[in-house]
């Protein structure tokens, strides 16, 4: 069993702010760490796939880095909007592996 | 396209029973997954597959079994269903590669009573 962290647990921001998480992953045999978008009653969806150090990568408002020397990933929202509220879930592939190992999520509710 | 489909969408065991989960894609993908879900836990990783023929295990495959006798079809098979496999149950699909983005089924609520 591989330990993947998310912090925080949960989080509530107004319409506008911008706020970002955080996913804590073994540093050591790495493949590559995905971030998933799960909505209430839906199924999860990728955001990004990222697989070399120092990546960074950009959907909209939504960007994502990658430190695979230490073990960490950010997932940053710029002007959080009512419809990014979701559970956002970061996934890691060990070098050794085939399956993602996900993490408990951060759960956001941005209110207008 | 389809993308993942999952049936069926609900269903109530009763303990001891058994039923088969069916889980099917049309994006031509050899990797397919299963997940449960469970409150507060996350996504845990049932079975996998990486090619018609070839399944392996996850994290808790206890109760379950698997078959891929296709490139498209995964059924995941409950056997003397128990409380503890009440859950939310997904299933994945992605390429051929492990750094491609997996697409997931609605998912199946299963619950065991």
């Amino acid at each position: 069993i591989l330990n993947v962290e998310q912090s925080p647990q949960s989080l509530h921001v107004q319409e506008g702010d911008s706020t970002n998480f955080t996913c804590s992953f073994p540093s050591s045999n790495f493949y590559a760490l995905h971030w998933y978008r799960w909505e209430t009653a839906k199924s999860p969806e990728a955001l990004f796939v990222m697989t070399l150090n120092g990546d960074e990568k950009k959907k909209g408002r939504i960007s994502a880095t990658l430190n695979t020397k230490e073990g960490y990933s950010y997932l940053y929202i710029k002007g959080s909007q009512p419809e990014d509220s979701a559970t956002y879930l970061c996934a890691f592939i060990p070098n050794s592996g085939y399956a993602l190992n996900f993490g408990k999520g951060t759960s956001l509710l941005v209110t207008p | 396209n389809a993308g993942v489909t999952q049936t069926p969408k609900f269903r109530i065991l009763k303990i001891g029973q058994s039923m088969t989960l069916q889980c099917a894609q049309d994006m031509n993908h050899n990797y397919m997954y299963w997940y449960r879900q469970d409150p507060g836990m996350g996504l845990k990783l049932i079975y996998y597959s990486v090619g018609a023929g070839i399944t392996d295990k996850g994290e808790v495959p206890n109760g379950y079994n698997v078959s891929r006798s296709t490139t498209e079809d995964f059924p995941l098979r409950l056997e003397l269903a128990a409380p503890s496999q009440t859950s939310v149950y997904f299933c994945a699909s992605s390429y051929y590669d492990r750094d491609n983005e997996q697409f997931f089924g609605p998912g199946t609520r299963l619950t065991v009573l």
